[in-house]
């Protein structure tokens, strides 16, 4: 059973629209949990690390919000642009320094 | 910033060739990763290794073996290429601590014909 869970698959959104990404997972003990963009063609790219004790970071028009007592974690994209067409995979790390990854959300970005 | 250099883009190989998948860091990192990427399975890892000579197995290491001779360098060995290793394969790198973020290369899409 995967222990990163992440919804939607994917979605279509329109330039300038908002939208939010979700991730559950299962993984403990928990030590982060960090959002990374990967665009087509190109390798993941580190976004924003969420630790025990936070519960919102920005990056720009990116926002990520950490439950840890829900296990829940989601990325807010505000003003979209086409540039935010990607995947964002979420990636929880546990005690043992593994990382659990998710399968990540797909968005498209149509102007 | 960092790069991490995969040494192919795209490769082509034919089944039971042994194949060599070669990764680069330019920034020093004690850990090095090779995952493959698939269509819904998302990420999975092969290897990695937290220092020079050393190496683990991840949940995926069947079929594959690694070296890392220099702190820089992270190789991906597919012993006798089969069908089922098609795939986006990436490495990554890492300074040393569970805070620190991997920085990811851009991919090798290996096909076995």
């Amino acid at each position: 059973k995967n222990q990163v869970e992440q919804s939607p698959q994917s979605l279509i959104i329109l330039e300038g629209k908002n939208c939010t990404l979700q991730c559950n997972y299962t993984v403990s003990p928990f030590s982060n949990l960090r959002w990374y963009k990967q665009d087509t063609g190109r390798g993941p790219v580190s976004l924003t690390i969420m630790t025990f004790s936070e519960n919102t970071k920005s990056n720009g028009r990116y926002t990520a919000t950490l439950d840890a007592d829900t296990k829940q974690s989601s990325l807010h994209i505000t003003a979209s642009q086409l540039s935010d067409s990607a995947s964002y995979i979420c990636v929880v790390s546990g005690g043992n320094n593994r990382l659990a990854f998710g399968k990540g959300n797909q968005v498209v970005v149509i102007p | 910033d960092v790069k991490v250099t995969q040494s192919s883009r795209y490769l082509v190989k034919r089944t039971g060739e042994k194949v060599f998948l070669e990764c680069v860091q330019d920034m020093d990192h004690e850990n090095m990763f090779w995952y493959r990427q698939d269509p819904g399975l998302g990420l999975r890892l092969i290897y990695f290794s937290y220092d020079v000579k050393m190496k683990e197995k991840g949940d995926i290491p069947e079929g594959y073996s690694v070296s890392r001779e220099k702190k820089e360098r992270f190789s991906l060995i597919l012993e006798s290429a089969s069908t089922n290793q098609t795939s986006m394969y990436l490495c990554a790198s890492r300074r040393q601590g569970a805070r620190q973020p991997q920085h990811f290369g851009d991919g090798t899409r290996l096909s076995i014909l």
